[in-house]
């Protein structure tokens, strides 16, 4: 089972900044957080990922908070093409481990 | 770079019959593969984990005879849906994990519709 819960859907204007919530209460030590996303009927592209410090790249940031039970995935400015269902998910960094996926949360980006 | 790609992009075929599905990582070694199937408004569903040169693990339910898994080489995997049903169809995805990190990168899925 996933071990994440997210809202099933969220909406956001374009330009403004779409910030995607995750859960994840059960989260061991040597789990991280990932973020991928997928636009429809494509595979899902990786977006970002942290263990307990925030990050940043070229696509987006990363909040973790300081107990590590949730997180927060921050688009700086939506565009149309950010519309896609996001997935958080939390997995350990040994070799191998499964990516489980969960319902995710769908982000309509609203022109 | 982390690129992965799947071949074919949409298979049609007739009950009955076979279909490979081949994933390759285009410019990094892959040690680890995993195959998803994706059902219409349904999350992916992980179907087995494949490590080169060793045979897959297949995930509960998921019949290993039916979904072969060939993880021959550090850059290509291959699944095989024998005897495929119409039940079969949906969208197939596999991932790969780069040697020396965990993060795994998704190809472009394989759609496959069976008559």
């Amino acid at each position: 089972d996933a071990k994440t819960t997210q809202p099933p859907s969220m909406d956001c204007a374009e330009g403004r900044a779409a910030n995607l919530p995750c859960n994840h209460s059960t989260i061991s030590g040597n789990e991280y957080v990932y973020w991928y996303r997928q636009i429809h009927s494509q595979g899902p592209q990786y977006i970002i990922h942290g263990l307990k410090n925030n990050e940043t790249n070229e696509m987006a940031s990363l909040i973790i908070t300081e107990d590590r039970k949730s997180s927060t995935l921050i688009l700086p400015h939506a565009t149309l093409r950010d519309t896609a269902v996001y997935y958080c998910i939390v997995r350990a960094h040994t070799g191998g481990f499964k990516t489980i996926f969960g319902a995710g949360t769908r982000l309509f980006v609203k022109a | 770079g982390a690129v992965v790609s799947q071949h074919p992009s949409w298979v049609i075929c007739k009950s009955g019959t076979s279909v490979k599905i081949e994933c390759r990582s285009l410019d990094f070694q892959a040690t680890t593969m995993f195959w998803y199937r994706q059902f219409p408004k349904q999350s992916l569903m992980l179907m087995a984990t494949s490590n080169e040169g060793s045979k897959a693990t297949y995930e509960q339910g998921v019949e290993k005879d039916k979904f072969l898994i060939n993880h021959a080489s550090l850059t290509l995997s291959t699944l095989t849906v024998t005897s495929a049903h119409p039940e079969d169809s949906s969208f197939y995805i596999c991932s790969a994990s780069l040697v020396s990190s965990d993060t795994q990168y998704f190809g472009p899925g394989t759609r496959l519709t069976v008559l």
